[in-house]
């Protein structure tokens, strides 16, 4: 199975600042790569797609980059809502597999 | 409007057998391919198996032995069944849709609100 290893663990930001998470592929996942939004109590919501694709109704503070094993989430100008945990998934082999988690809280 | 729902047990005893239910709406079964994903809490999620579009079934190898799911599609339903539950199988259990049509493989667009599931005696 792949292995992905996100980084950091936790993050504290303030608002309006821009924030940057993390995530290593154990191999290549040529930009098959999704990462997740987690409100706390609620399922994860889509937020990236392709790597750098943004999913419906995304806000556009919301990016993506990287290629081959190592990848960003990035979220620009950061809002109170923004406060969640964040995953990604790689998907481009079986099974599809998550990182460990990005809990982001507001300074 | 798309729509996902899971409803099964929230407390089953350790070797028992756990059995849910993902009822969708705002799409076909026969179109879109549907997994289970499990999050223990505090941790990531863990995608269980799938049911395809077509009606054939992709397991996680580490759940495989004790993993079934099947469907109804007409009454656009999923079914998960797992056998000899223990207490680290404690988890909320989500049903997902594919983001893309008839895909290969896919991240997941929708998921539905979760059910808790607490393996205790």
């Amino acid at each position: 199975d792949i292995q992905m290893t996100q980084s950091p663990a936790s993050l504290s930001a303030s608002l309006g600042e821009t924030v940057t998470i993390e995530c290593r592929a154990s191999e290549d996942i040529y930009s098959n790569l999704a990462w997740y939004q987690q409100k706390p109590g609620n399922s994860p919501q889509l937020l990236i797609y392709d790597a750098n694709s943004l999913a419906d109704g995304v806000p556009s503070r919301f990016s993506g980059s990287g290629s081959g094993t190592q990848y960003s989430l990035k979220i620009n100008s950061l809002q109170s809502e923004d406060v969640a945990s964040y995953f990604c998934q790689q998907y481009n082999n079986y099974p599809p597999t998550f990182g460990s988690g990005t809990k982001l809280e507001i300074k | 409007q798309v729509q996902l729902k899971e409803s099964g047990p929230g407390l089953v005893q350790p070797s028992e057998t756990l059995s849910l239910t993902c009822t969708v709406s705002g799409f076909s079964l026969t179109s879109y391919s549907v997994s289970w994903v499990r999050q223990p809490s505090g941790k990531g999620p863990e995608w269980m198996g799938r049911m395809w579009y077509d009606g054939d079934t992709a397991y996680n190898s580490a759940l495989k032995s004790r993993l079934s799911i099947s469907r109804d599609t007409s009454k656009n339903q999923v079914f998960l069944k797992m056998n000899s539950l223990q207490t680290d199988d404690t988890g909320t259990y989500y049903c997902t849709r594919d983001h893309s049509e008839i895909a290969a493989i896919s991240p997941f667009d929708y998921w539905g609100q979760g059910v808790m599931v607490t393996v205790s005696s």
